[in-house]
């Protein structure tokens, strides 16, 4: 499976935009690069994948590089309820399964 | 948005004792299914996929007689941890998928604690 590096740990505050850096620089063609979170005792949520392009929804933006070995997943504007770990995660359809292989995610830290 | 459901959200069993877990997707049908285990402060850690009418795939390391796994229709897939021991307590959680690239729905997670 191809891996992500994200930073253990990254702090906020709230109402401030939030870049969550990650690197993939052994992603193939077949890869697409997924986000999710996960609060506390809970399951993860799915916040924005993307292939090639920029994404954008109501939660979240997704920022590829050119040569997709690296993205940003932007939270505009934080919010105490943004505090969780964040998982980039490559997801190869090219596999007869696809599934996702988490990897150690950045805990988020948001201040009132 | 897409559901999926897992029951109990918590179990409490003795050790030697069996445990059912369920993961249902309430409003699609899930060609696939995915089960996780997560120790605390620690990432989830895949354990096995399971296609409807066919025998799951595990990862490596994971033994397929302890953690049984059926996914008799397109919306349940179980997970049942045989002869239970405290070493196996942990949190479990299923995740769905429609097929694709898209993405995936998880369950809420059942935290088992075993004695």
């Amino acid at each position: 499976d191809a891996k992500t590096t994200q930073p253990n740990s990254m702090e906020s505050n709230e109402e401030e935009p939030v870049h969550l850096p990650c690197n993939h620089s052994t992603i193939s063609g077949t890869d697409y690069i997924h986000w999710y979170r996960q609060l506390p005792s809970q399951g993860p949520e799915y916040v924005i994948h993307g292939l090639t392009s920029n994404v954008n929804n109501r939660m979240a933006s997704l920022a590829i590089a050119e040569d997709r070995k690296s993205s940003t997943l932007i939270l505009h504007r934080a919010t105490l309820r943004d505090a969780a770990v964040y998982y980039c995660i490559l997801r190869d359809v090219g596999t007869g399964f696809q599934k996702l292989v988490f990897g150690t995610g950045t805990r988020l830290l948001v201040s009132p | 948005g897409a559901v999926v459901s897992q029951h109990p959200s918590r179990v409490i069993c003795k050790s030697g004792t069996s445990v059912k877990i369920e993961c249902r997707s309430l409003d699609f049908q899930a060609t696939t299914m995915f089960w996780y285990r997560q120790f605390p402060k620690q990432s989830l850690m895949l354990m096995a996929t399971s296609n409807e009418g066919s025998k799951a795939t595990y990862e490596q390391g994971v033994e397929k007689d302890k953690f049984l796994i059926n996914h008799a229709s397109l919306t349940l897939s179980t997970l049942t941890v045989t002869s239970a021991h405290p070493e196996d307590s942990s949190f479990y959680i299923c995740s769905a998928s429609k097929g694709g690239p898209e993405k995936l729905f998880f369950g809420s997670g059942t935290q088992l604690s075993v004695l």
